[in-house]
């Protein structure tokens, strides 16, 4: 069964940095690859990037400074940092598979940035 | 590439037949899909390749379109099917999602 689980700190003070975790199960992620898409409060949905089944990572433009994806295979996990956090930051974050298409979403986690 | 939404907000009755609409900035190959996310979840995929419906997703659901102009159709709505429909394009080596349509029952 596929599934995938964001983890990390529901608050996160702004000018700090984000580490979240995503764990996978049920498939491997040297032939997947993985997606981190994030939703502010009552709005849409932004890609924020991915780390291809190489390794590889491609980031959104306008978060590529800020932000770095990276996985340990062996612990079926995928990783995101993003620094420099402000309020706007603040959304849920899920991780998602990719078979071609994002088909299999973590349930999401939910950070927010305030002092 | 820019994908726009119509109408943001859509109240339909059980039964009707409902059409969601998806523009794109540019040529998208029919790398499009379609999303359902009902309040607190997570997006649920749908429609992928502007007309293959996913595995497990209910035949009342279909896709098509071709080039820039795409469209969800739910061909008699059922209560379960509130929620805010998003599509995604993923025809260049970035993806993009739209504003979304936020569907209520009547």
């Amino acid at each position: 069964q596929v599934q995938l689980k964001e983890s990390g700190p529901g608050l996160v003070q702004p000018s700090q940095t984000l580490s979240l975790t995503c764990t996978v199960a049920g498939f491997s992620l040297t032939s997947y690859n993985v997606h981190w898409v994030r939703q502010p409060p009552g709005k849409g949905l932004e890609w924020m990037g991915v780390i291809w089944n190489t390794g590889g990572t491609r980031y959104n433009s306008a978060l590529k400074s800020r932000l770095s994806i990276s996985k340990d295979t062996s612990k079926s996990q995928v990783f995101l940092k993003m620094n420099s956090l402000q309020t706007e930051d603040t959304a849920t974050y899920y991780c998602a598979r990719d078979s071609g298409v994002m088909d299999a979403w973590g349930q999401g986690a939910s950070v927010t940035v305030s002092s | 590439i820019q994908m726009t939404q119509s109408p943001s907000l859509l109240s339909a009755s059980v039964g009707d037949r409902v059409t969601l609409s998806c523009k794109a900035g540019q040529n998208i190959n029919n790398y499009l899909a379609w999303y359902q996310q009902k309040l607190g979840e997570a997006p649920k995929l749908l429609i992928y390749n502007a007309n293959s419906l996913q595995t497990g997703i209910p035949s009342r659901f279909s896709g098509s379109g071709s080039g820039t102009d795409y469209t969800l159709t739910i061909s008699s709505l059922q209560p379960e099917d509130v929620a805010t429909y998003f599509c995604q394009q993923y025809n260049s080596w970035t993806w993009t999602f739209g504003g979304g349509t936020k569907l209520e029952l009547k």
